[in-house]
């Protein structure tokens, strides 16, 4: 079974510009998780989609964004970039609900904003 | 809020030791899960095991291991006979059994395994 893919592996983009990542889905699985690690801030948690639904949102700004399609592909969205948001951005499914189900990433996306 | 500590921000072993990563953490819940990931350098994150608090025997895969103490609070991995491909950054998380949240990462330990 293949496992999560993430789209494109490598940005760079500048400030002002805005960006959209794409997350698909270990097969069967319908959650889907975005994190943004830095060095300095480590794993942060951005949203969680379920069936196209967000259903948790950690605390970023409103210039980020996301969504998921009905075969449970998920993609995020970053409005008018800013320096500090360059990172890598990693996606992780699961099969149905955070609550009980085991994580599994994909490679990242590493976003470089100049 | 649950919060996870991994006071360890470096370490290195020699090929064939063992290798014991520490992990802390704070809840107020009894139902829970704790993950241990890898993130080689090639950054792929990859799930090394993972402990159901509800169970008191430590989970085991191969050649990592836990010691889960409930009461204190600890998840500790242990690596035995390292090998190469064993470094990376190593992360411990939580995730609450109940309600809809997410995962909660340490700040990671990068080990090294030294030839």
């Amino acid at each position: 079974k293949a496992g999560v893919t993430q789209t494109p592996r490598y940005l760079i983009k500048t400030r002002g510009q805005q960006v959209t990542l794409s997350c698909s889905p270990i097969s069967g699985h319908r959650s889907v998780s975005w994190y943004q690690q830095t060095p300095g801030q480590g794993l942060q948690f951005l949203f969680e989609y379920f069936s196209e639904t967000q259903r948790n949102k950690g605390n970023f700004p409103g210039r980020f964004s996301g969504r998921q399609f009905s075969n449970s592909r998920s993609e995020m969205n970053v409005s008018t970039l800013e320096l500090g948001d360059s990172a890598l951005y990693l996606c992780a499914s699961s099969l149905a609900d955070l609550s009980t189900d085991t994580q599994y990433f994909g490679p990242g996306t590493r976003l470089t904003v100049l | 809020a649950q919060t996870v500590t991994q006071s360890q921000p470096e370490m290195s072993v020699q090929e064939a030791e063992t290798v014991t990563l520490s992990c802390t953490y704070d809840t107020s819940e009894n139902n829970y899960y704790l993950f241990w990931y890898k993130q080689p350098p090639s950054r792929q994150m990859i799930l090394v095991i993972r402990q159901e608090a509800y169970k008191q025997q430590n989970a085991t895969e191969n050649r990592f291991s836990v010691n889960f103490q409930k009461a204190a609070k600890s998840f500790s991995l242990k690596i035995s006979d390292s090998q190469l491909g064993d470094t990376a950054m190593y992360f411990c998380a939580y995730l609450s059994s109940g309600g809809n949240t997410p995962l909660v990462f340490g700040k990671g330990t990068r080990l090294s395994v030294i030839a």
